[in-house]
């Protein structure tokens, strides 16, 4: 089983609502990410988690709030977020961090829009 | 800075022909992969390549891991309407990090 789920499929909000999407997989995975993807673009990294901990924050304005509650879980907090954040964002989850071949399974995505 | 170059970045093809998709970097990576991705869909592999050199078959997709490991190639022999997606290339440095470096893209429509 090599599937990561994503939970809202779509989201709209407005620019002062509080919203969260959620990511999870069961393949025991330590290593856990959020892409951001504008069309027909390649994912741009966000935040990479190993064992729970942030290790990578690609420089992540604040309004963007990313949670690991546990090893199978990952939270992306969103507030009083713009218009061109609108974009499809997209959690992955590998074995580890480092080393070896490692690689990396995608979940198929929020599709968000900030009206 | 993007560090992985894919050409074409657009192709549309008519079903059966082939076609190669590249991926060229001057950075040496410890493995590369390609996905597949549709509209609205998060990006599906297709295949991980580690040795330089190195061949893969997935059905009617051939990938090759150049030499030096730092280019690739995706071939598709008589495509067909299903292929059509956006194809990306990413590759891993290795070490104390999984961080991917991915690829410009290439957008395939293949027509009935």
């Amino acid at each position: 089983d090599t599937e990561v789920t994503q939970t809202p499929k779509h989201l709209v909000m407005g620019m002062t609502n509080k919203k969260s999407l959620k990511c999870e997989q069961h393949m025991g995975h330590r290593a856990m990410y959020w892409y951001k993807q504008k069309a027909k673009k390649p994912p741009e990294l966000m935040f990479v988690y190993s064992y729970e901990k942030l290790s990578i924050n690609e420089s992540v304005p604040s309004r963007f709030s990313p949670e690991c509650p546990n090893s199978s879980l990952l939270n992306l907090h969103l507030h009083a977020l713009q218009p061109e954040d609108s974009a499809l964002y997209l959690c992955a989850s590998s074995h580890r961090t480092g080393g070896g071949t490692d690689t990396q399974y995608f979940g198929p995505g929020t599709r968000l829009t900030v009206l | 800075t993007q560090l992985l170059e894919q050409s074409p970045q657009f192709l549309s093809i008519q079903e059966g022909e082939n076609l190669t998709v590249y991926c060229n970097s001057s950075s040496v990576f410890s493995s590369l992969q390609w996905y597949r991705q549709e509209p609205g869909e998060g990006p599906v592999l297709l295949v991980t390549v580690v040795t330089g050199g190195e061949v893969k078959k997935l059905k009617r997709l051939t990938f090759q891991f150049g030499d030096a490991r730092k280019d690739s190639s995706l071939h598709i022999t008589a495509a067909q309407p299903g292929d059509t997606g956006l194809y990306l290339c990413a590759g891993r440095y290795g070490g104390a990090t999984n961080k991917l470096i991915f690829g410009t893209g290439t957008l395939l429509a293949v027509q009935p």
